[in-house]
């Protein structure tokens, strides 16, 4: 088992830019987790996905920030457009509702927007 | 609104002794308890997980739980070095909520 996957692992863009995050769940796992953390703020739930639906983006931090779960293997984070305040590592997580054995988080990408 | 606190340290301990990291939560309902470990520059890393109330132990980590008292606590005996890291505390919802919600985390450092 491979874990969640993460890319890219570090992305630097200046601010305005398109930033595209991606992740790959855990193969049988039927729920999607992305967060976001800082120092400040901790971790902070952005959007959760079950079974391939987005169920809670409560999260989302405005409209430039939007999440996309195609299929069961893959998610993207994207933001458009960047800006300073985004920097933070953003990580995805997967689970399986109904086998309560916690969250497995993928290796997070370091976003650095300039 | 499903709170967690912790406190965040850093708590010191020498090499060799318990560490006790606590954790109390607001949802009265909630169900599922989790510890995760998280190095700096790391994700966080699943350790232990607890339902019922009472103790359970793996190796040297020994999570505590009790519901009436809304608190969950981390024991970790024989500290070594290595164990230095933050620790997450983290609940799982009610009502069929499968959403998490993690504490900030207590930084724990262990001195040689």
């Amino acid at each position: 088992d491979a874990g969640v996957i993460q890319s890219p692992r570090h992305e630097v863009t200046e601010m305005g830019q398109e930033v595209t995050l991606r992740c790959k769940p855990i193969s049988g796992h039927n729920s999607l987790f992305w967060y976001r953390q800082t120092m400040m703020r901790g971790l902070e739930l952005l959007i959760y996905f079950n079974n391939n639906v987005p169920i809670d983006d409560s999260g989302m931090p405005e409209d430039r920030f939007s999440a996309k779960m195609p299929n069961a293997s893959f998610s993207t984070l994207k933001i458009q457009p960047s800006e300073p305040r985004d920097s933070a590592v953003y990580f995805c997580a997967s689970s399986h509702t109904t086998k309560a054995y916690g969250y497995t988080f993928g290796s997070g990408t370091r976003l650095t927007v300039v | 609104q499903k709170e967690v606190e912790q406190n965040s340290g850093p708590l010191s301990v020498p090499e060799g002794a318990i560490a006790s990291l606590n954790c109390t939560y607001s949802d009265r309902g909630s169900q599922s308890f989790f510890w995760y470990r998280q190095y700096s520059g790391k994700s966080p890393e699943l350790i232990m997980f607890i339902y019922s109330n009472g103790d359970k132990e793996d190796g040297r980590f020994t999570a505590q739980l009790n519901k009436a008292s809304q608190y969950v606590s981390l024991l970790i005996r024989d500290s070594q070095p290595s164990d230095s890291a933050t620790y997450l505390c983290a609940l799982r919802g009610t009502g069929g909520s499968y959403i998490p919600t993690f504490g900030r985390g207590t930084s724990l450092i262990v001195h040689p």
